[in-house]
This record gives structure tokens, C-alpha cells and sequence, in this order.
């Protein structure tokens, strides 16, 4: 059973890095059939899809167009994880942020979930 | 992109049927039949009911049931039960191996 486990402070300052990190177990971070993402949540706009990492005989990134100056996704292959860096974040990156993966069985469909992070940006 | 546009919510008696509707645009809903549907509750990691527009993972009750017209996705509920109290939020995949999710939908059950 694939599992997911976020960890990663909880409390950021304006204008530093916001930095999360997703163990995996029950899978590998290189499956050539899986791709990591991350996810945001808060009461103001829903869910908000952030990235993806995944590896294809080499190891690609995708990133939504909102955040994408300011994000990296990489993965930690000796530590099977992938980590989140948001950078020069503001109050309204404060949110839950999830981990997940999505499979090709599943085809871009998030179908586990880490437990989730609660992020507050705030001096 | 845009996220997709949901009602903000719905409601229905239990025994009854609801639909939540899901609308998007040629480059994400209307152009690629990987539409998914997830439900959450607070303090609890969305789960994902529906994928492929229509299809349900292992686990997921037959009353919940998706389809998709143009730019438009939809998620059926029928029979409704208590415990389907609850968010539920599209996604779609929007080209270029990105994601887009909808604003969600506030279920009642009455």
C-alpha cells in the first residue's frame, strides 16, 4: 500500500522559502508510471494544483503557470522523497499543502494523498 | 489557467440524486477525457471518487457515477446518503502535463 508522509515547518516569514518535504513508501520515486505532485488548499481559492515531478528515463518537472518563478519540485532518490520550495512567499501562500501521486493506471487522477501540511506565512 | 467552474453548492434529501456540474474550456475539460473527481472533508485529504470522466477506482460506491458534454464534466450522486456530506472538487488535466482544479462544491445532505 502506497503511502505518503509530509513533514516540513509549519510557520514561514514573508519574502523567505517555504520548503516541504513528501517521503513515499510502497513505491519508488523513479517508477516510470508515477508522477509527484503537490497541492495547496485554502478557504479563498480551493484546491490548487502546484507541480509535478516524475521520471522518464530522465527526470522532468512541470509547473503551473501562477507560481512558476518562484517553485521547484525535485525528487531524492537516495531518500525516496520529493521535496516543495516556494519562494519569496507572501500571506497568500498560506495554506494546506498536500503531497500526491498520480499513476498512469490512473491517468492524471490523484489517487493517494499525503496527510497534509498546514503552511502559515506570517512575520 | 482559469480554474474550473463549480457551483458553489448543492443539496439533496437522502434517496435522492444530485448532480455537480464541472465547466472548463477546450483546453482542459472539453479537450481531454481525463476529468477526475475527488471528495473532502475538513481536516482530511481528498479522496478521488471518479477518473477518466467516468471510471471508479476499486471502493467507490456505483452511486457515484461521472460523464462529461463539451466543456462540461458532471458528477452524479444517487441514492443519496448522509454520509456524503461533504466538498467535492473537479479536476482536469489541461495540456502540457499540468493540472487544473475546480473552486469545489458544498454538498448538503438535507
Amino acid at each position: 500500500q502506497v503511502q505518503l508522509q509530509q513533514s516540513g515547518p509549519g510557520l514561514v516569514k514573508p519574502s523567505q522559502t517555504l520548503s516541504l518535504t513528501c517521503a513515499i513508501s510502497g513505491d519508488s520515486i523513479s517508477s516510470k508510471t508515477a508522477a509527484w505532485n503537490w497541492i495547496r488548499q485554502s478557504p479563498s481559492r480551493g484546491l490548487e494544483w502546484l507541480g509535478r515531478t516524475y521520471y522518464r528515463s530522465k527526470w522532468y518537472s512541470n509547473y503551473d503557470v501562477s507560481v512558476k518563478s518562484r517553485i521547484t519540485i525535485s525528487p531524492d532518490t537516495s531518500k525516496n522523497q520529493f521535496s516543495l520550495q516556494l519562494n519569496s512567499v507572501t500571506p497568500e501562500d498560506t495554506a494546506v499543502y498536500y503531497c500526491a501521486r498520480d499513476d498512469d493506471y490512473y491517468y492524471y487522477a490523484l489517487d493517494v494523498w499525503g496527510q497534509g501540511t498546514t503552511v502559515t506565512v506570517s512575520s | 489557467q482559469s480554474a474550473l467552474t463549480q457551483p458553489r453548492s448543492v443539496s439533496g434529501s437522502p434517496g435522492q440524486s444530485v448532480t455537480i456540474s464541472c465547466t472548463g474550456t477546450s483546453s482542459d475539460v472539453g479537450g481531454y477525457n481525463y476529468v477526475s473527481w475527488y471528495q473532502g472533508h475538513p481536516g482530511k485529504a481528498p479522496t478521488l471518487m471518479i477518473y477518466e470522466v467516468s471510471k471508479r477506482p476499486s471502493g467507490v460506491p456505483d452511486r457515484f457515477s461521472g460523464s462529461k458534454s463539451g466543456n462540461t464534466a458532471s458528477l452524479t450522486i444517487s441514492g443519496l446518503q448522509a454520509e456524503d456530506e461533504a466538498d467535492y472538487y473537479c479536476c482536469s488535466y489541461a495540456g502540457s502535463y499540468t493540472l487544473v482544479f475546480g473552486g469545489g462544491t458544498k454538498l448538503t445532505v438535507l
